[in-house]
């Protein structure tokens, strides 16, 4: 089992579509999540943090269920410059400082 | 205030040759990680250096060093190529001291192993 896994995608949706992506993670001591953006050809850039109690920034909403291991990304009003690869972070909890990144989950936002 | 910069852009190298990237983190950040990026692929971490050493390291061969260096700027080494070894190799910068904590990504180095 990998250690961090995404829905494969990709997503097409149609713009003002609500999307969500779904990430599930193998250590049940991870302490810190992230999603992070790469646009095509491009270095992966911060969305956003997860934290346990859910967090919100405009249109995008982060959510954390430490019981179940997964975290999710919701994007509301779909913008055709949402397009990108979503990228689901995990740090686990082991006393080191390695990151692990899942595969990705293409989103393709159509007019 | 300059961002995380990678050189080179993109490298191609023949079988069994060596490599050498490097990577000027961003201002203020005293810690660098590197990352190999498959095509289709998450990125994958290689290692960590904070104060000059290695401080973390992800399941790569010991054909991959690095190097940090005073200025906190880093290097790659890659010897005995491989055509797996072709990939975006991406740099991030950070605060050492914040596990965690966001991480700045360079625009990485595409190399092409033939």
């Amino acid at each position: 089992r990998k250690e961090v896994e995404q829905d494969p995608g990709p997503f097409n949706v149609p713009e003002g579509a609500t999307v969500a992506f779904n990430c599930t993670y193998s250590n049940s001591a991870s302490q810190s999540f992230f999603w992070y953006r790469q646009d095509c050809r491009k270095e992966p850039k911060l969305l956003m943090s997860v934290y346990s109690s859910g967090n919100e920034d405009g249109r995008f909403t982060a959510q954390l269920n430490r019981a179940s291991q997964y975290i999710s990304l919701l994007i509301r009003d779909s913008k055709l410059s949402d397009s990108a690869t979503y990228l689901c972070v995990v740090i686990p909890n082991t006393g080191g400082f390695k990151t692990i990144f899942g595969a990705g989950t293409r989103l393709f936002v159509k007019a | 205030d300059a961002g995380v910069t990678q050189s080179p852009t993109h490298l191609i190298k023949t079988r069994g040759q060596q490599v050498t990237l490097r990577c000027s983190p961003k201002s203020g950040h005293d810690t660098v990680s590197w990352y190999q990026q498959a095509l289709g692929q998450g990125p994958q971490f290689i290692f960590q250096y904070y104060e000059e050493e290695e401080r973390q390291r992800g399941n790569f061969p010991d054909r991959f060093s690095g190097h940090q260096f005073p200025n906190y700027s880093s290097e790659l080494n890659v010897n005995a190529l491989l055509l797996g070894d072709s990939a975006l190799y991406l740099c991030a910068s950070s605060f050492g001291d914040d596990r965690g904590y966001e991480q700045y990504f360079g625009p990485g180095t595409r190399l092409t192993v033939t």
